[in-house]
């Protein structure tokens, strides 16, 4: 079976632009949640979805948007780029909420450079 | 608020040497425990977890036991290989809550 996909790998953008990452979690997963990794530190949770119903958001500006999809793919947004938001984007799946009992899976990730 | 703490790294060690990353946690009520390990270039897989207090995760010849009482998770492998060589992340679910937290990560190098 697949496994979590992302698109794309990486993507290099300006400060102020906009940009839109997407996933596409494992067959038969209908939770979504992103993370943003800064070079050198630990992912920080942003959102999850569960059912496309925006189920937890994280410590993270009005700028940072998602939603998912009928099939469970998940689109996140970031307007009005920073260059702090460069980071590794990562989408993780699980079947349902993602408690401890319920592994979460993860993306290989975006890549995103803000110049 | 919930957090994890980890040793910093690198840590580097020599081929079937003994592996000892520790984590510690600060979190109310009952969380999950969980290690996680990114390979160069790639996303994030889970190594083990535990669920509950004195559980031990294994797999891969990597264990480690959720210590309530000290409020550790503590990774360890008896002989490492240099395919070990990865970014160990240790993570925590709050008891009721569905979203990871996760130490800063310790980066291994291990040696021929």
């Amino acid at each position: 079976d697949a496994g979590v996909t992302q698109s794309p790998t990486h993507l290099i953008k300006t400060r102020g632009q906009h940009v839109t990452l997407r996933c596409s979690p494992i067959s038969g997963h209908k939770s979504v949640s992103w993370y943003q990794q800064v070079l050198g530190q630990g992912p920080q949770f942003i959102f999850q979805y569960y059912e496309k119903e925006e189920r937890g958001r994280g410590n993270f500006p009005d700028r940072f948007s998602a939603r998912q999809f009928p099939n469970y793919s998940s689109e996140l947004n970031v307007n009005a780029l920073l260059l702090g938001d460069s980071a590794l984007y990562l989408c993780a799946s699980s079947w349902g909420m993602g408690s401890g009992t319920d592994t979460q899976y993860f993306g290989p990730g975006t890549r995103l450079t803000v110049l | 608020g919930d957090s994890v703490t980890q040793m910093e790294g690198p840590v580097t060690l020599s081929e079937e040497a003994f592996l000892t990353i520790n984590c510690t946690y600060t979190a109310t009520g009952y969380p999950s425990l969980f290690w996680y390990v990114q390979y160069p270039g790639e996303g994030l897989q889970l190594l083990l977890k535990a669920t509950k207090a004195d559980d031990k995760g294994s797999n891969k010849g990597f264990e480690a036991t959720y210590r309530k009482e000290t409020t550790s998770f503590h990774l360890e492998k008896g002989s490492v290989q240099v395919s070990d060589s990865a970014v160990y992340f240790c993570a925590l679910s709050p008891g009721s809550s569905y979203k990871l937290i996760f130490g800063s990560g310790t980066r291994l190098l291990v040696r021929p």
